[in-house]
């Protein structure tokens, strides 16, 4: 069956834009989370929805990130003014349900660059 | 609060001879344990994981780690070194906090597999 998407696979941007990185998960999964990995680390946990709301955002690093899951499903990681900080690859992951032991299934991940 | 170490960021074997890859956790309760393996330009996959029920537990691609409580460790083992097996690996600690999975990844171990 399909796994995780995400799109796009690479994103370059200026400094200062704005970006949206798009997440689809597993159909039926009802957990989603965002990751970001930076070089040579470990993937850092940013939001984690069930459903349509976001359980847990303390990973989000300031206001400039947002992320929605309007239906349930399809999610997107908003990233406003963006700085070269934010350059990363993130990545997104879905799980059948909520508890300790489900597996995440990841997505390839979307490499964004800031120029 | 919880953490996963992973005390070697590179390890080096040669083709045929064991694999070990440490990580030790900390966690205020108890939780699930998880092995991912990402090669390069590709999403991470899961290896393997611990649950609370046996504590040995056994992947994919022969490898298997074993869940000490009393050292607070799950290392990850293979008996026999396998160039498709240089990758970078990483360590999770899984718990539910305030009613929701919380996920913290190591921040990885590099692989290498001499010919």
């Amino acid at each position: 069956g399909a796994g995780v998407s995400q799109t796009p696979s690479n994103k370059v941007t200026e400094k200062g834009k704005y970006v949206e990185l798009r997440c689809d998960p597993i159909s039926g999964h009802t957990a989603l989370y965002w990751y970001r990995q930076s070089l040579g680390q470990g993937p850092e946990f940013l939001i984690y929805f069930q459903g349509t709301g976001a359980a847990d955002d303390s990973g989000l690093p300031n206001d400039r990130f947002f992320a929605v899951r309007p239906e349930g499903s399809v999610s997107t990681l908003k990233i406003q003014r963006t700085e070269r900080g934010d350059s990363a690859v993130y990545l997104c992951a879905s799980s059948k349900g909520q508890g300790a032991w489900e597996t995440q299934y990841f997505g390839p991940g979307t490499r964004l660059l800031v120029l | 609060a919880q953490s996963v170490t992973q005390l070697d960021s590179h390890v080096s074997v040669s083709e045929g001879t064991p694999v070990l890859l440490r990580c030790n956790y900390s966690s205020s309760y108890s939780p699930s344990l998880f092995w991912y393996v990402q090669h390069p330009n590709k999403g991470l996959q899961l290896l393997l994981k611990y649950t609370s029920a046996a504590t040995l537990v056994k992947g994919i691609n022969g490898f298997e780690a074993e869940f000490k409580k009393s050292e607070t460790s799950f290392h990850l083992t293979k008996p026999s070194a396998h160039m498709s097996d240089a990758a970078e690996y990483f360590c999770v600690v899984s718990t539910i906090s305030g009613g929701y999975q919380k996920v913290t990844f190591g921040t990885g171990t590099k692989l290498q597999v001499i010919p």
